[in-house]
């Protein structure tokens, strides 16, 4: 199993360009999330999906928009990249019925914006 | 989630034990206490998790205090790669809400 993977691994962007970001689980895992690093700061919650055709905001939503076609599938979009976005974005999925329960982590992408 | 307060950073010497402390005293009915860390630009690892008894498994043990005020996460035989941030969470039990990471605990485990 490769878990949970994420494509691309580093993007740089130019301000105002869009670009999708994929998350792909193998574990049939129903829930997903998408967090965002900055440095020396904690991970923060920007969207999640308690299942495929569902997507709900986290903590910092804006500027960014999701889907989940596929239940092993959750896409994040940047419609219009801007510098603040500048950061380290993070998958996750996990299994259980709650969203509390463990969350397995991908390796990562490093979005650089200009 | 429950507020969790962790030192921000902490050293230990390679071979000996990593106790990382987190105090939680708002926690409250069967909210679990979770522990994940972030080794250097990878993405979070879940280490632990407990309700009230103590718990271990093959990478950290979990001691919970009594009141379940407070827990301590042990790494009985630290390594260099136990270099890491530690993060203590604690999910709100009601509702269904996503879990919270503070900033943690930055281990750094020295030869």
């Amino acid at each position: 199993n490769a878990g949970v993977t994420q494509t691309p691994k580093f993007r740089v962007l130019k301000t105002g360009q869009s670009m999708t970001l994929l998350c792909a689980q193998d574990m049939n895992h129903e829930y997903m999330y998408w967090y965002r690093q900055d440095p020396g700061m904690g991970l923060r919650l920007i969207h999640y999906s308690v299942g495929e055709g569902t997507t709900a905001k986290g903590e910092v939503p804006d500027g960014y928009n999701v889907s989940r076609l596929k239940k092993q599938n959750f896409l994040l979009g940047l419609e219009s990249a801007a510098p603040s976005q500048t950061s380290v974005y993070f998958c996750a999925s996990s299994y259980g019925q709650l969203l509390r329960e463990t969350q397995y982590f991908g390796p990562g992408t490093r979005l650089l914006v200009l | 989630d429950a507020k969790t307060t962790q030192p921000p950073s902490m050293d230990c010497a390679e071979g000996r034990a990593a106790n990382l402390p987190c105090n939680h005293s708002t926690i409250s009915g069967n909210e679990y206490v979770y522990w994940y860390r972030q080794i250097h630009s990878q993405g979070p690892q879940y280490i632990i998790h407990g309700l009230k008894n103590n718990e271990t498994n093959e990478m950290a043990s979990l001691i919970i205090t009594e009141d379940r005020k407070s827990s301590t996460l042990i790494l009985p035989h630290a390594t260099l790669r136990d270099t890491a941030v530690y993060y203590c969470i604690v999910p709100r039990n009601s509702g269904n809400t996503p879990l919270v990471f503070g900033k943690g605990t930055r281990l750094s485990v020295i030869a």
